[in-house]
């Protein structure tokens, strides 16, 4: 059990770029989430999802999106990258129902100049 | 008032002692509550779930007061290697987590 996954783990990007941070688990979890982790603030959600199809936005939505086809994949996208999104972004999943303990990802370092 | 409130530490303690942490939160209608250990740099990891007036697990036991609305954390006889990162997290509803800043425990030798 390879539990929860992400790549890449560290990240540069130009302001305007896009990219799509990849996360994977294989718990079969309904449940999956973002998070971005920010120095002095608590993990912000950015979008979850309960289910393959089924996505809805979070604390801090503006500039993501997500899309979620299998069980097992919740890629997070970047639209047109900004400095403010220089953060530590961590996948996390969990059974349905709930609400129940979370499983993280080992998160991806990104940085915007 | 913040939805979840910790203090941010650090709290540096001597090997073998016992700390405790406490977590305050806003929403009367939580029913569960968890600890997660957040090592420098790497992702948080579940220490325990709280979802009665408390728990044990070996060395730590969290305690929930509902009266006052906070949960605490007592770690005993502290080893070096408990030296994180303390993340207090309350759900708002059944799919959204709030998370506190975190509590730094440094364990001294």
């Amino acid at each position: 059990n390879a539990g929860v996954t992400q790549t890449p783990k560290f990240q540069v990007l130009k302001t305007g770029q896009s990219m799509t941070l990849q996360c994977a688990q294989d718990m079969n979890h309904e449940y999956m989430s973002w998070y971005r982790q920010d120095p002095g603030m608590g993990l912000r959600l950015i979008h979850y999802s309960v289910g393959a199809g089924i996505t809805d936005q979070g604390e801090v939505p503006n500039g993501y999106n997500v899309s979620r086809s299998t069980t097992e994949d919740f890629p997070l996208r970047l639209l047109s990258a900004a400095p403010s999104q220089t953060s530590v972004y961590f996948c996390a999943s969990r059974v349905a129902g709930g609400p129940y303990e979370q499983y993280f990802g080992p998160g991806t370092r990104l940085t915007v100049t | 008032r913040k939805e979840v409130e910790q203090d941010p530490g650090p709290f540096n303690v001597p090997e073998g002692a016992t700390v405790a942490f406490n977590c305050t939160y806003s929403n009367s209608a939580s029913q569960s509550f968890f600890w997660y250990r957040q090592d420098c740099r790497k992702e948080p990891k579940l220490l325990m779930s709280v979802y009665s007036s408390g728990n044990e697990d070996g060395r730590f036991t969290a305690q929930l007061n509902r009266a006052s609305q906070y949960i605490s954390l007592l770690i005993r006889d502290s080893k070096l290697s408990d030296s994180a990162t303390y993340l207090c997290v309350v759900p708002s509803g059944t799919y959204k987590y709030i998370f506190g800043t975190g509590t730094r425990l440094k364990v001294l030798a």
